[in-house]
């Protein structure tokens, strides 16, 4: 089955850049998303199509995706941005979560 | 704007059929999109327990496939998960989505219930 992997952490300071990469088996072929979730909280997309932002989302928040990696960039980290990141994509038919990334702003 | 709700009970047996349904308000379940769900166990990352077409077509994580059963109620502007002989793993927060499908492609989970948690304990 299809897998994408995260590192667990990512640690930044705020106003700094925080950089929270996705990796799967020909990953850049598939449109990637990422995912927002606060504790207590639904999840949020804040990117879908590899790179297009939702509307009502900052434009801090950017992506790529190319080869085996999808990237979420955060740019001026905000304390408001602490949270876990979903990255995610469609083998085939199925939905695939990445395990998630704790971001600390600290 | 539209709205997902979950409901359904929060303790289930083990062996038994957990069963859980999601209202969609501010939209018709008949649109062009795919209706999911996904939950998240105590501790651990989300997990995609499969989708249905509002024409009747289903999708299941291929893990829990010959558990899980969704169904639409175009009547009811509703969805329904059916998860059979569960277990401790499958206690977790589970959440109804909506996956935006435009010319055949699907933009994400755009919209999310808030989650429902659902407890396997005899």
């Amino acid at each position: 089955s299809y897998e994408l992997t995260q590192p667990p952490s990512v640690s930044v300071s705020p106003g700094q850049t925080a950089i929270i990469t996705c990796s799967g088996d020909e990953l850049g072929d598939k449109y990637a998303c990422w995912y927002q979730h606060k504790p207590g909280q639904s999840p949020v997309m804040v990117i879908y199509h590899d790179r297009e932002r939702p509307s009502g989302v900052p434009e801090r928040f950017s992506g790529s995706n190319s080869g085996n990696t999808a990237t979420l960039t955060i740019s001026g980290t905000q304390a408001m941005d602490e949270a876990d990141y979903y990255c995610q994509a469609w083998d085939s038919s199925a939905a695939v979560f990445g395990g998630g990334t704790k971001l600390t702003v600290l | 704007q539209v709205q997902l709700q979950a409901s359904g009970p929060g303790l289930v047996k083990p062996s038994g059929t957990l069963s859980l349904t999601c209202g969609v308000s501010g939209g018709s379940i008949i649109s062009s999109n795919w209706w999911n769900w996904v939950r998240q166990p105590p501790g651990k990352g989300l997990e995609w327990i499969g989708e249905i077409y509002p024409r009747g077509d289903t999708n299941y994580n291929p893990s829990l496939q010959s558990r899980v059963t969704i169904s639409l109620d175009k009547s009811k502007n509703q969805f329904s998960l059916k998860l059979s002989s569960v277990a401790a793993a499958d206690t977790g927060v589970y959440y109804c989505a909506r996956v935006r499908r435009v010319q055949d492609s699907r933009l994400g989970f755009d919209y999310w219930s808030q989650g429902t948690l659902v407890t396997v304990s005899s």
